[in-house]
């Protein structure tokens, strides 16, 4: 089973600073079997990039997904106050049946 | 557009059964994509419990294999999960959300807005 590590673990930035979250996975993943989820408090998960680097539907362009292999990055080029979530980010493991889905563990993003 | 909607009981007995329900509007269930479930405990990350396709093929999370049932009502337009010998780590926030219908590609793009089940006495 594929485990997803994501560093650091907090991130504290200001508005206007690039943003850099990191997944490592465990072994290689398919780069187009890769999303990331935004979620705020007290709210479900929103889907933010979905095949490693398609933004979702309402996404704003300062959200890119990138990477491929074991590492895979999203970046959010310029932050602003409502960007103050945690990010997780998904890969689904298709070499074994049934392919599974993994969530790894977040960063928790603050806007100060 | 799709919208998702879950409900259920809030509070389940140790070794009870938990039932939750996902109503699906803005589309029939039966053009819907694959659906999955997860669960979030408090406090914690977000745990893929499995995934029902429209014509009913299910596939679980193998630590949860045992316990989980899914299925759908197309009468009902929703689908169904049930988590069997409940315990106090199944406490947690559940949600449905449906599977992104571009081919070759990966993410769950509508999530319902979950409903907090705990497990208690």
């Amino acid at each position: 089973e594929i485990v997803l590590t994501q560093s650091p673990g907090t991130l504290s930035l200001s508005p206007g600073e690039r943003a850099t979250l990191s997944c490592r996975a465990s072994q290689s993943v398919r780069s187009t079997y890769l999303a990331w989820y935004q979620q705020r408090p007290g709210q479900a998960p929103r889907l933010v990039i979905y095949g490693g680097s398609s933004r979702a539907t309402g996404i704003p362009d300062r959200f890119s997904g990138s990477g491929s292999g074991t590492d895979f990055t999203l970046t959010i080029s310029r932050l602003e106050p409502e960007d103050s979530a945690v990010y997780y980010c998904q890969c689904q493991q298709y070499d074994i049946s049934p392919a599974l889905y993994t969530f790894g563990p977040g960063t928790k993003v603050d806007i100060k | 557009q799709v919208q998702l909607q879950e409900s259920g009981p809030g509070l389940v007995k140790p070794s009870g059964t938990l039932s939750l329900t996902c109503a699906v509007s803005g589309v029939s269930i039966s053009d819907i994509n694959w659906c999955s479930w997860v669960r979030q405990p408090p406090g914690k990350g977000l745990e893929w419990i499995g995934e029902i396709h429209p014509r009913g093929t299910t596939k679980y999370n193998p630590p949860l294999k045992s316990r989980v049932t899914m299925s759908l009502d197309t009468s009902k337009n929703h689908f169904s999960l049930e988590l069997s010998s409940v315990n106090a780590a199944d406490t947690a926030v559940y949600y449905c959300a449906r599977h992104v219908a571009v081919p070759t590609t990966r993410g769950f793009d509508v999530w319902g807005q979950g409903t907090m089940v705990t497990v208690s006495s």
